[in-house]
């Protein structure tokens, strides 16, 4: 009964690899959110979805690519993965746009060697 | 830049005392300030909000307290006890048309016994 969760919790690869995240949530939520906690615990917004729709995207390279297939659903593709690409993600819901109530889920920590 | 917070610092207190975690905000036309609590292995959990036309909220022995004056931020948790123990992040939003939380750096508070 998990309301926000992201899998997988771990992922290790190679630099020049693709890689997926998942993030599902059950409550019900319009908006959807991807976060990036560095080392240094500093946590920065990525994307933001309302509806299936982007309306949020920092400065984010390209190899990242959100995509939600439905509003309970918010993936993250990245491609050709750097070392820099190290961290923490957190997806993240809330009711509605501007409800600043973030759920988040428990994060992916990434490690690209 | 990151213009709220610090830089993970370390707040260590005793079991039973009363703690004040504090934040830093730059931009004067933030409205809406909350509080996120994040145990080890875990995403942010929501603990208490503030909008910018109140100077105190209370929740269940946490306190935030607001100075628009000096752009300050506080978060005082009563009876510290170890369940309290993580990394507290402050955040604040200043985009109206969209859910733009910018997140402090965070500091993390340990409990001793």
């Amino acid at each position: 009964d998990t309301a926000v969760s992201q899998t997988p919790k771990y992922l290790v690869t190679q630099m020049g690899n693709d890689k997926s995240i998942k993030c599902e949530q059950n409550l019900g939520h319009d908006t959807m959110y991807w976060y990036k906690q560095d080392s240094k615990k500093f946590l920065k917004i990525m994307f933001s979805y309302n509806n299936k729709e982007l309306i949020i995207n920092e400065t984010v390279p390209n190899r990242f690519s959100p995509k939600s297939p439905d509003k309970a659903h918010l993936n993250l593709h990245i491609n050709s993965l750097e070392l820099g690409d190290s961290a923490v993600y957190f997806c993240a819901s809330s009711p509605v746009v501007g409800d600043e109530k973030l759920f988040f889920g428990s994060g992916t920590q990434l490690s690209v060697l | 830049g990151e213009s709220v917070g610090l830089h993970l610092p370390t707040l260590s207190v005793q079991e039973g005392d009363n703690s004040i975690i504090n934040c830093a905000y730059s931009n004067s036309a933030s409205d809406y300030f909350i509080w996120y609590k994040q145990e080890s292995g875990k995403g942010p959990q929501f603990i208490i909000d503030i909008r910018s036309n109140m100077d105190k909220r209370q929740g269940q022995r946490v306190t935030v307290l607001l100075n628009k004056t000096v752009k300050h931020l506080s978060l005082q948790i009563a009876a510290t006890q170890p369940g309290d123990s993580a990394v507290y992040f402050c955040a604040e939003n200043f985009n109206n048309a969209g859910n733009m939380l910018t997140f402090g750096g965070g500091t993390r508070l340990m409990v001793k016994p």
